[in-house]
Order: structure tokens, then C-alpha cells, then sequence
């Protein structure tokens, strides 16, 4: 099957700085990936859609001003958390579409 | 939009026994059914799917069977063995986009096996 990697798989920063993950599928092209976010023994809430060369479509409830992404080519997306804070800390995770979806193997973030 | 409920949130079986999960889904037009398996602190792995045309699905110990009237779907696991121990998912793609449309997840459950 679709490989999509992530990095990094865990990031501790401190509160108020910004953190970005990448998205990256390796051996196909993804005009769409998906963000999802994952707080412990939780289900996979969607943040957002993320669309090659267009803006991403945010789920409501999820600020996107906050969690920016780009998707600047096939083959990569980013999520960037702006200005972190505790309450971001959880598992976020990203997939991307081909014959089905592949998902990413996820980044644990923790706001200290 | 889309809601994906599921129950139970945990299951705990004998080894060798079967296990059940169930999920309902709200968006009529939706057209297509995974499920997932998720380790602790690992991505989600698909284990099967089903698409609306089809009422079930078998692959090897596990099943899905999905009603389409009643809008909801079920994962059958036979002869359970500890290793079946995880976090199962339910999930949905509203909207009828097929099999790369966003996902909608259930609550998950729980599944413990004991030896």
C-alpha cells in the first residue's frame, strides 16, 4: 500500500511558540490530505481538509488562524500550531487519499 | 452533517470467542464504511471496509455487515486471539465520496481479550 510519513514524530515546545508538522506521502500524489487530532483515549476529531494550491477547509470549531496549513505541492502538507498553549498538546495525525486512505504515523505534541 | 456513533465503548471477550461493535451512521448519502485498528500510540490501520452497494463482507475471521435502511454497520471478529487487543474504529465519508472523502469517526471501543 501508499506510504505517508510524518515529522517530527514528537515535539515538546513551550507555551507561545509555534510548532509545524509535515505531511508527506512518498510514493503517490495527494491533491488532498486530512488533519486529524487525537486527545488520549479519544476518537479522531477531522480539523481540517487540506487541498493542493487552495486554502484548506476548516471543520467547525477548529480556528484556523491557529492551526495553519499548507499544502504547497503533491506531496507534502504542513500543519503549523501558532502560539501553542497546554490545551493543543494531543496526537495529530495526517492521511492522504489514493485508492484509499493512508494515514500518517502521527506527532505527539506536548505544550509544556 | 455526518454523526457515526458506536457502541460499545468496551468489550472484553475470551479467547476464542466472538466480539461484536456496532455503529450508526446519520448521512443517508453516505457510501462508504471503514474500520480501523489502532495500537497504542500508532496510526490507525484499515482492516476492512465496505461500500453501500454491497451487505457484508468477509475477510478471513473478521466481517461487516452494513443496513442500509437502518443506517447503521456492525464488525464481526471470530475466534479472537490476544492479539486482536486494540482500539477499533468505526468511521464514515459523508456525502457520498466514495472511498477518499473525509472521515467521520465513531467513539472507538475498546477490545480486551483474555487468554
Amino acid at each position: 500500500g501508499a506510504v505517508v510519513s510524518q515529522h517530527p514524530s514528537r515535539v515538546i515546545c513551550k507555551s507561545g511558540t509555534s510548532v509545524k508538522i509535515e505531511c508527506r506521502s512518498l510514493d503517490f500524489q495527494a491533491t488532498t490530505m486530512f488533519w486529524y487530532r487525537q486527545f488520549p483515549k479519544q476518537s479522531l476529531m477531522l480539523m481540517a481538509t487540506s487541498n493542493e494550491g487552495s486554502k484548506a477547509t476548516y471543520e467547525q470549531g477548529v480556528e484556523k488562524d491557529k492551526f495553519l496549513i499548507n499544502h504547497a505541492s503533491l506531496t507534502l502538507s504542513t500543519l503549523t500550531v501558532t502560539s501553542a498553549h497546554p490545551e493543543d498538546s494531543s496526537f495529530y495525525i495526517c492521511s492522504a487519499s489514493a485508492d484509499t486512505q493512508y494515514f500518517g504515523p502521527g506527532t505527539r505534541l506536548t505544550v509544556l | 452533517g455526518e454523526n457515526v456513533e458506536q457502541h460499545p465503548s468496551t468489550l472484553s471477550v475470551q479467547e476464542g470467542d466472538s466480539a461484536v461493535i456496532k455503529c450508526t451512521y446519520s448521512d443517508s448519502a453516505s457510501n462508504y464504511f471503514p474500520w480501523y485498528k489502532q495500537e497504542l500510540g500508532k496510526r490507525p490501520q484499515l482492516i476492512i471496509d465496505i461500500r453501500s452497494n454491497v451487505g457484508e463482507k468477509k475477510d478471513q475471521r473478521i466481517a461487516v455487515t452494513l443496513n442500509k435502511t437502518a443506517k447503521h454497520f456492525s464488525l464481526h471478529i471470530t475466534e479472537t486471539q490476544p492479539e486482536d487487543s486494540a482500539v477499533y474504529f468505526c468511521a464514515a465519508i459523508p456525502g457520498g465520496s466514495g472511498n477518499t472523502g473525509k472521515l467521520i469517526f465513531g467513539q472507538g471501543t475498546t477490545l480486551q481479550v483474555k487468554p
